[in-house]
């Protein structure tokens, strides 16, 4: 199975500031490389895939970047309801798995 | 809008069976997969399989192999996860998700259904 390690667990910042997540795969991945949004009360939202393919209606504050085995996920300047836990998964192939999750608190 | 909408909390013995719901609405069922995804308690996301809901064919993770059984009642644009022979590890959170076209990612989630795995 492809492992993906994804780093730091827990970030905090403030609305404004900017932040990265980043998620390593055990193999060559190509850019088959999902990212998830996770919030108490709401459904799990796909937010980007393909790399850095934004999914419709995710705002263009998120990107995503990287191929091969490194991804970086980035927030520009934080919204408020961006604090959330943040997931990567890799879609190249089977079984697709998941990071273990950043927690993005605010400070 | 498109929804999910997973069954609720069960509470089950060691060696009992459950099956979970997934209710999809607001698009045409059989034109995109559907995936399930386990969460454990404090932990994150496992991807279980998914099911072609156009021909039925359930493709599994090995870990999923053999006491779970995806299903789909088409009509109903519903489909279910058994899961059968119950252990304590099975406690879990299950989602079902919809597969985006073309990719192996999921652009809709259920919000979850509840299975605590008691004596």
């Amino acid at each position: 199975d492809v492992q993906m390690t994804q780093s730091p667990s827990y970030l905090a910042a403030s609305p404004g500031e900017s932040v990265s997540i980043s998620c390593k795969a055990s193999k060559n991945i190509s850019t088959y490389l999902a990212w998830y949004q996770e919030k108490p009360g709401k459904t799990n939202k796909l937010l980007i895939y393909s790399g850095s393919s934004l999914q419709s209606g995710t705002p263009s504050r998120f990107s995503g970047s990287g191929s091969g085995t490194d991804f970086t996920f980035t927030i520009r300047s934080l919204e408020p309801e961006d604090f959330a836990v943040y997931y990567c998964q890799q879609h190249h192939e089977y079984p697709f798995t998941f990071g273990s999750g950043t927690m993005l608190e605010r400070k | 809008q498109i929804q999910l909408v997973q069954s609720g909390p069960e509470l089950k013995k060691p060696g009992e069976s459950v099956k979970i719901s997934c209710k999809a609405s607001g698009y045409t069922f059989t034109d995109y997969a559907m995936h399930w995804v386990k969460q454990a308690p404090g932990k994150g996301l496992k991807w279980m399989g998914w099911i072609n809901t156009y021909i039925g064919k359930p493709t599994y993770a090995d870990d999923f192999k053999g006491r779970f059984v995806f299903s789909l009642e088409a009509s109903a644009s519903t489909a279910n996860l058994q899961i059968s022979n119950l252990k304590n590890e099975d406690t879990a959170t299950y989602f079902c998700a919809r597969g985006k076209q073309g990719r192996y990612v999921m652009d809709a989630w259920g919000q979850g259904a509840s299975v605590t795995v008691s004596s």
